[in-house]
């Protein structure tokens, strides 16, 4: 019954090498987005597709990227990871934009 | 700008008691109100939601959170915690219009306590 899937839950990386954090829903919902979550702190959007388009915020670094191949799976590209991007990465679908947010169960990337 | 404000960062408390976990927001629109649990090392899980209707809105664990606009809070209760409610809770609001996007509060760690 899981709806959105997250791979892998733990991931180890080291300093500079580029990783790629994966994300797949199976609820046929048009918008995904990526969230970045330190530790003891909310939730921060980086970025998100409404179906093909994507919609970066204003302050995501460059080093983040994403690709949406299909409707189904969304990825998050860490260029040259540094220990400041240590962190778990969330990955939440939602039908249309403004409507409820369902959240994956997360990847913790490890920068060593 | 909408904002979230979630005063406490963490509320102990002992087993079998009442709790309230509280959420203020700012908004010059009208908004959707969600509450999300998160237990460790987990993604967000959606507790609650109040987009319409009734303010009053209830989860099937036995929380509850009530819209009150004039007050624009949204806090989570429950009357009667279990150890397995500790974690952190985030309220967050959505504004029904607009390119704003999901605004999440700082989040409440709840420790239950036998």
């Amino acid at each position: 019954d899981a709806m959105v899937i997250q791979n892998p839950r733990y991931q180890v990386t080291q300093f500079g090498k580029p990783v790629t954090l994966s994300c797949s829903q199976t609820l046929n919902h048009n918008v995904m987005y990526w969230y970045q979550q330190k530790s003891s702190q909310a939730p921060k959007l980086l970025f998100h597709y409404y179906d093909k388009d994507f919609n970066n915020e204003a302050d995501t670094p460059d080093n983040f990227q994403s690709r949406r191949p299909n409707t189904s799976f969304c990825f998050l590209d860490i260029r040259s990871p540094g220990l400041g991007d240590a962190a778990m990465y969330l990955c939440a679908t939602s039908r249309e934009q403004k409507e409820t947010q369902y959240f994956g169960p997360g990847t913790r990337l490890l920068v060593l | 700008a909408q904002s979230v404000t979630q005063l406490d960062s963490q509320v102990p408390v002992f087993e079998e008691a009442p709790v309230e976990l509280r959420c203020n927001y700012s908004s010059s629109v009208s908004v959707y109100l969600f509450w999300y649990v998160q237990y460790p090392n987990q993604g967000l899980q959606l507790l609650l939601k109040y987009l319409s209707g009734s303010t009053l809105v209830e989860s099937i664990n036995g929380f509850e959170a009530e819209f009150n606009k004039s007050q624009t809070s949204f806090h989570l209760r429950k009357p009667s915690v279990h150890i397995s409610d500790t974690a952190e809770y985030f309220c967050a609001v959505n504004p029904q219009g607009g390119s704003e996007k999901l605004v999440f509060g700082k989040g409440t760690k709840l420790t239950v306590n036998p």
